[in-house]
């Protein structure tokens, strides 16, 4: 069965350095989405892209944050200066559409960032 | 603003014993709603959804879900679990909100 990937599966960073997060999504899909779940808190959408732009995004996602699809297969996240507060776990998700019309997003495993 | 909340965050509960976890949202429009579980170590994956009809929903591994409007609830239900359910349990509305999660823990 076709799974979402994320490399690395830990990534340890200190504060103010850049940090790259990787996802390759399932090979058919056409909606991509970037998520993070703080250690205790709820899993918070971060952005959602397609057609090579993003389509939606959260409060969370500021000018700290870019989403870019280098390639047919690998959907990045970028932090470009990490804060202790961006230490949690994210996900990555795609769909073949939208959910709102009825595709389910699949997620990945995660990539845990450690920001020290 | 919409959202979606769980009230149980930790529940144990021993083999057979029937399953009920709260979702509530928030919300007034038309709203498709999510369970999805994550097992120990494993990915989120999807349990069952609703988007319109039926407002019984069922699901995969004996799971099924109720939409009551009135209530703005969509509770996850399992009449019998099984040590295998030992995972987390996330509610989700298709505008990418996600409650906090249930931990489940069954004991054998």
């Amino acid at each position: 069965e076709p799974e979402v990937t994320q490399t690395p599966s830990h990534q340890v960073t200190q504060m103010g350095q850049e940090v790259i997060l990787r996802c390759v999504p399932i090979s058919n899909h056409l909606y991509f989405y970037w998520y993070r779940q703080i250690l205790g808190q709820k899993v918070e959408f971060l952005v959602s892209f397609y057609n090579n732009e993003i389509s939606e995004k959260s409060e969370i996602f500021d000018d700290q944050f870019s989403v870019e699809r280098p390639d047919g297969s690998n959907f990045t996240l970028k932090i470009r200066s990490t804060k202790l507060e961006d230490s949690a776990m994210y996900f990555c998700a795609s769909s073949e559409a939208g959910t709102s019309l009825t595709h389910e997003q699949y997620f990945g495993p995660g990539t845990r960032l450690t920001v020290t | 603003a919409q959202s979606v909340s769980q009230h149980n965050h930790h529940v144990i509960l021993s083999e057979a014993a029937s399953l009920e976890l709260g979702c509530n949202y928030s919300y007034g429009g038309t709203v498709n709603l999510f369970w999805y579980v994550q097992y120990p170590g494993q990915h989120l994956q999807l349990l069952l959804k609703y988007f319109s009809g039926d407002p019984l929903v069922k699901g995969i591994k004996g799971f099924e879900a109720e939409f009551i409007k009135s209530k703005f609830s969509f509770n996850l239900r399992k009449p019998s679990v099984q040590w295998s359910d030992t995972a987390e349990y996330f509610c989700a509305s298709d505008k990418f909100y996600f409650g906090s999660g249930t931990k489940l823990n069954v004991k054998p």
